[in-house]
This record gives structure tokens, C-alpha cells and sequence, in this order.
């Protein structure tokens, strides 16, 4: 299986920051990336596919990006709405696979 | 706009079979262009896919499941389900169905999500 290593765990940011998520892939995805939003209770809501393809309706300050087996999801001017857990996956080969979780606070 | 709605017991006996249902209004689960799946998150962890049906019953199980996994198709009431024997505590978790384009399978749309509870 790809294994999908997300860093770091926990973030705690300030309302208007940037703040970037690393997911680290354990083989070549090929692009064949998602990222996800979730709120406490609801399930995941998609942001980006394709590594930084952004979802429709999604908010442009989501973005993401990739170099070799390292993908990057930013968040620019961080708001109080984006207090959430966000999740890596790979669709590049089954089983697809996710990142453990980064949780992002507000402080 | 598809919407999909899981359904199904939140109590299951160890040893005993999980079964749950995911009913689908806004598109046909025989739509050759997409992934129906299954996906679970254990308490405070993180998310594990289970596997999909696609092309009118074929179906896909991650590996760590395949022992005791059945996804099937109930097309007239445009519904699929899920089928795990032999529970564990460790199978107790929040399960989502959802839908994954054929060519991009990354999860498009979710449910809500039902939680499932192993226990005596």
C-alpha cells in the first residue's frame, strides 16, 4: 500500500496567516492526489484533486502543489471558518490510501 | 446534485455481521462513470477506504477487508451496501458511502455518515 505521512499533526495559526500542510508520499502519485476539509461531525468535503486542481466552489485561498512525492496544501489569510482536520489521498493505486490528519486551530 | 444517505443498525454484537445501505437520489448507481465506495473513520482516527462497485456489480475491496467485506448493487432501488462478517471492536467507526468519478476517483460526494458501534 502507499502510505501517505502528513506534517505536522496539529497547527495552530492566527486569523489572516498562511499556513501550509505537508503530505509526503511513499511512492509516485503522479498527480494522483485530493485533499479534504473536515469539520467536527460532518464528513469530508473535497478542495483540491489532481494535487492542486481546485474544486468547484471551493475558495481560491485553498491551493495545491506538488514536488515529487511531496504535496502541499496552503491556506492563505486563514479564517475562523477554516478551523478544521485536513486529509491527504492517494487515488494512484488501490487501495487508495489517506494521510492521517492535520488539525489546524485558531489561536 | 446526487445525495447519498447511509442507512442501517448502530449496534452490532462482536462476531456477529455489519450491514449497512446507502440509498442514491440524483443519479444512477448503474452510471458507468463513477466509483460508488465505502469509507470508515474509527474514533479520533483517520479515514480507511473499504472499497467500491462499479459497471452494474463488478466490485474493488481494499485488502485488509477482503476476507469478510461484500459490496453489492440493489439497481431497481438504486441502492448499494455493505456487508463485514466476523466484527470486531475495531471495526466501530463512522461509515460514509460516496462517489469517486471513474476517471479521477478521488471522493466527490459523501453522505453524512452512520456511526457503528461494536459492542456486547
Amino acid at each position: 500500500d502507499i502510505q501517505l505521512t502528513q506534517s505536522p499533526s496539529t497547527l495552530s495559526a492566527s486569523v489572516g496567516d498562511r499556513v501550509t500542510i505537508t503530505c509526503r508520499a511513499s511512492d509516485s502519485l503522479s498527480s494522483r492526489l485530493a485533499w479534504y476539509q473536515q469539520k467536527p461531525g460532518k464528513p469530508p468535503k473535497v478542495l483540491i484533486y489532481e494535487a492542486s486542481r481546485l474544486e468547484t466552489g471551493v475558495s481560491s485561498r485553498f491551493s495545491g502543489s506538488s514536488s515529487g512525492t511531496d504535496f502541499t496544501l496552503t491556506i492563505t489569510r486563514l479564517q475562523p471558518d477554516d478551523v478544521a482536520t485536513y486529509h491527504c489521498q492517494q487515488y494512484r493505486r488501490t487501495p487508495w490510501t489517506f494521510g492521517q490528519g492535520t488539525k489546524v486551530e485558531i489561536k | 446534485q446526487v445525495r447519498l444517505q447511509e442507512s442501517g443498525p448502530g449496534l452490532v454484537k462482536p462476531s456477529q455481521t455489519l450491514s449497512l445501505t446507502c440509498s442514491v437520489s440524483g443519479d444512477s448507481i448503474t452510471n458507468g462513470g463513477y466509483y460508488w465506495t465505502w469509507i470508515r473513520q474509527p474514533p479520533g482516527k483517520g479515514l480507511e477506504w473499504i472499497g467500491y462497485t462499479y459497471f452494474g456489480g463488478a466490485t474493488f475491496y481494499n485488502p485488509s477487508l477482503e476476507s469478510r467485506l461484500t459490496i453489492s448493487e440493489d439497481t431497481p432501488k438504486n441502492q448499494f451496501s455493505l456487508r463485514l462478517t466476523s466484527v470486531t471492536a475495531a471495526d466501530t467507526a463512522v461509515y460514509y458511502c460516496g462517489r469517486e468519478k471513474y476517471w479521477s476517483p478521488y471522493i466527490q460526494d459523501w453522505g453524512q455518515g452512520t456511526p457503528v458501534t461494536v459492542s456486547s
